[in-house]
């Protein structure tokens, strides 16, 4: 079975500092997908970034970028200039292909001061 | 374009108690899932469904709980009988899966307490 592991229970960054957050995974797939979720205090849960592990390049979106590190495991979170909206509970995910379940980590409470 | 839509978004009953929890996809996804969050176990999925049929509903707790998709715009989750354990806040999400894309959209939860 697959497990993902977040360290950080908790992170606060001065806002329009950058800011990463850590993810670990433990598989014997060699084919999978990552994600990254956001959830704000209004409980929605947004899908921030996902990384397909056949490809050796970062994914990217605007402000959000990955450190994939396949043979690590290590799947990380930079988020560029911080911003007060950044301020949620991160969920880091994978999911393997032919089953579309997502399994999640324990989250980390990211908080942006003003 | 409207995303998943969750009813109702707050329930409270008290244990023993049937409950249903609703849920409509988003228009032309073919997947759709059950996730239940609380604080003792994060987030898990209990059950999720492809073109209506269930694929795989291990994570189902027990018989207490049941879902079905009769058509491919509506879904519930019934627990029968509730109990206090049950509360939580539970997540319907649709996707479709395509070109190697399997982005799951989440709707807003419905939180359920148990008295």
């Amino acid at each position: 079975a697959q497990t993902v592991t977040q360290s950080q229970p908790e992170m606060s960054v001065q806002e329009a500092e950058t800011v990463t957050l850590s993810c670990t995974y433990d598989t014997s797939e060699s084919n999978y997908y990552l994600f990254w979720y956001k959830q704000p205090p209004s409980r929605q849960m947004i899908l921030v970034i996902r990384q397909e592990a056949y490809k050796q390049q970062n994914a990217t979106e605007n402000r959000f970028s990955v450190n994939f590190q396949k043979a690590a495991k290590s799947f990380s979170l930079k988020i560029s200039d911080s911003q007060l909206g950044d301020t949620a509970m991160y969920f880091c995910a994978f999911m393997k292909p032919g089953n579309e379940k997502l399994t999640f980590g324990t989250g980390t409470r990211l908080t942006i001061i003003p | 374009d409207a995303g998943v839509i969750q009813s109702p978004r707050h329930e409270v009953t008290e244990m023993g108690q049937e409950v249903t929890l609703r849920c409509k996809p988003i228009s032309g996804h073919n997947s759709l899932f059950w996730y239940r969050q609380t604080m003792m176990r994060g987030l898990e999925l209990l059950i999720y469904f492809n073109n209506n049929v269930p694929i795989d509903d291990s994570g189902m707790p027990e018989d207490r709980f049941s879902a079905k998709m009769p058509n491919a715009s509506f879904s519930t989750l019934k627990i029968q009988p509730s109990e206090p354990r049950d509360s939580a806040v539970y997540f319907c999400a649709s996707s479709l899966v395509l070109a190697g894309l399997y982005e799951q959209y989440f709707g807003p939860g419905t939180r359920l307490t148990v008295t």
